[in-house]
């Protein structure tokens, strides 16, 4: 069954300093793989997304994430974070059929310090 | 374009009660998911609904249900209402069904029951 873990429940970063959040899948075979946001009091909306090809993947808003199959992972990351990255950011795995839903980790909440 | 509309924004009800919540997609999206997100939980997948059929269920009782019209809109029925049914309530659609289709979510009902 497909499974994803985000160990991190909360993390603070500098503006300016560099992110990286971690994500973490279970899936049989290759997934499609997604970041998302959720900024507060809104729905998510979708940062990038992996499906197969190049393994480091560049999204909105100055964001990237590498999937790397040995370690089942696939990381975001953003060279220089700016006060208006606070928010809620969910990693999600899909399976490539048409049945597929797509399942969400639990989130990782990040604060800017300014 | 229109986004994917939720109503009502919020919903106070009393344990026992029956809670209706609503969303429109995309106009030509024909997949509706609906997320449950309590605090702490991150999203969990309730229904998925593609073409007016139940395509898929989450790990929820059967007292949480739904449907989906012609017009691709979508209704959550959740009857006899817990305290702990209280959560944000995310509707997102797609394109067509799948994984490989982004899915694009409203801003949530935020349900809460007393």
């Amino acid at each position: 069954a497909q499974s994803v873990t985000q160990p991190d429940i909360h993390i603070t970063v500098s503006e300016g300093a560099s992110l990286e959040l971690r994500c973490n899948y279970s899936y049989g075979a290759t997934p499609y793989l997604f970041w998302y946001v959720q900024s507060p009091g809104q729905g998510l909306q979708l940062l990038l997304k992996y499906f197969s090809g190049d393994t480091l993947v560049q999204g909105i808003k100055g964001f990237e994430a590498e999937f790397k199959r040995s370690q089942s992972s696939f990381n975001l990351r953003k060279p220089s974070v700016h006060w208006s990255d606070a928010a809620e950011y969910f990693c999600a795995v899909g399976a490539k059929s048409s049945a597929s839903k797509i399942i969400f980790g639990s989130g990782t909440r990040l604060s800017i310090r300014p | 374009e229109a986004g994917v509309t939720q109503s009502p924004t919020h919903l106070i009800k009393t344990r026992g009660q029956q809670a209706t919540l609503r969303c429109s997609p995309i106009s030509g999206h024909t997949s509706v998911y609906w997320y449950q997100q309590a605090l702490g939980l991150g999203l969990q997948f309730l229904l998925w609904y593609d073409e007016g059929e139940e395509r898929n269920r989450g790990n929820f009782p059967p007292r949480f249900s739904g449907r989906q019209f012609p017009n691709y809109s979508s209704e959550l029925n959740v009857n006899a209402l817990e305290l702990e049914d209280s959560a944000l309530y995310l509707c997102a659609s797609s394109l067509a069904p799948g994984a490989s289709y982004e899915q694009y979510f409203g801003p949530g009902t935020r349900l809460t029951v007393t």
